[in-house]
């Protein structure tokens, strides 16, 4: 069966520090992965999407980019952290069929 | 562009009382209609889909209807429990026969049981 997995689990980083986050899928090929951020008590926003290695789209400019260098693997990466980048990292991943999509069990960021 | 509205976004209900959370969408190309559930400091969970070639669906106390002409899809939650306290999110997308398309989440409501 599939499984992903991110890490870290929580992170606390100062403003202006470099960050980079992790997602493996297991159990599955060439999926379609995401990455989605949620501020405290608000809804999903999908940061970045990717169909295959080395092929990312980005939904929303800012100061985040993200990297696909292997088949399951999926980076989530900043230069500079900004206080506005604190939040509940998610990455997803669907494939299929029935292209049902799953998220991991997220990376809680506090920038301080 | 593509839009899911959801509504309401807080509803509290009395325990074994059924609740029900609405959507409409905008992209009428739209085939694949998910519901998650997210419990408070965990990652949403895929609780029920649906799929443009059907009205309905259910499994157990969760129903799921679908109206393609008015674009809307409502959420069904029939003997609520405490445990059914959560934030559910609504989603649509194209992808029913491929991973292609992406998914767009409505903005959640927060279920409350009260006891």
């Amino acid at each position: 069966s599939q499984t992903i997995h991110q890490w870290p689990a929580t992170l606390v980083q100062p403003v202006g520090s470099p960050l980079s986050l992790e997602c493996t899928v297991e159990g599955t090929s060439n999926p379609n992965l995401y990455w989605y951020r949620q501020a405290a008590g608000r809804g999903l926003q999908l940061l970045f999407y990717s169909v295959g290695i080395g092929q990312i789209s980005s939904e929303v400019p800012q100061n985040l980019s993200a990297s696909r260098p292997q088949d399951r693997q999926f980076i989530l990466s900043s230069k500079k952290l900004l206080l506005s980048d604190s939040g509940f990292y998610l990455c997803a991943w669907r494939e299929g069929p029935p292209y049902e999509q799953y998220f991991g069990p997220g990376t809680r960021l506090t920038v301080t | 562009g593509e839009n899911v509205e959801q509504h309401p976004s807080t509803l509290s209900v009395q325990e074994g009382d059924s609740a029900v959370i609405k959507c409409t969408y905008s992209d009428s190309a739209s085939n694949y209609f998910p519901w998650y559930k997210q419990e408070l400091g965990k990652r949403p969970q895929l609780i029920i889909d649906i799929r443009s070639n059907v009205g309905e669906k259910k499994d157990q106390r969760i129903a799921v209807t679908l109206n393609k002409t008015a674009k809307h899809f409502s959420l069904h939650i029939t003997e609520t429990q405490p445990e059914d306290s959560a934030v559910y999110f609504c989603a649509a997308s194209r992808g029913e026969y491929s991973s292609a398309s992406k998914i767009i989440f409505g903005s959640g409501t927060r279920l409350s049981i009260r006891p």
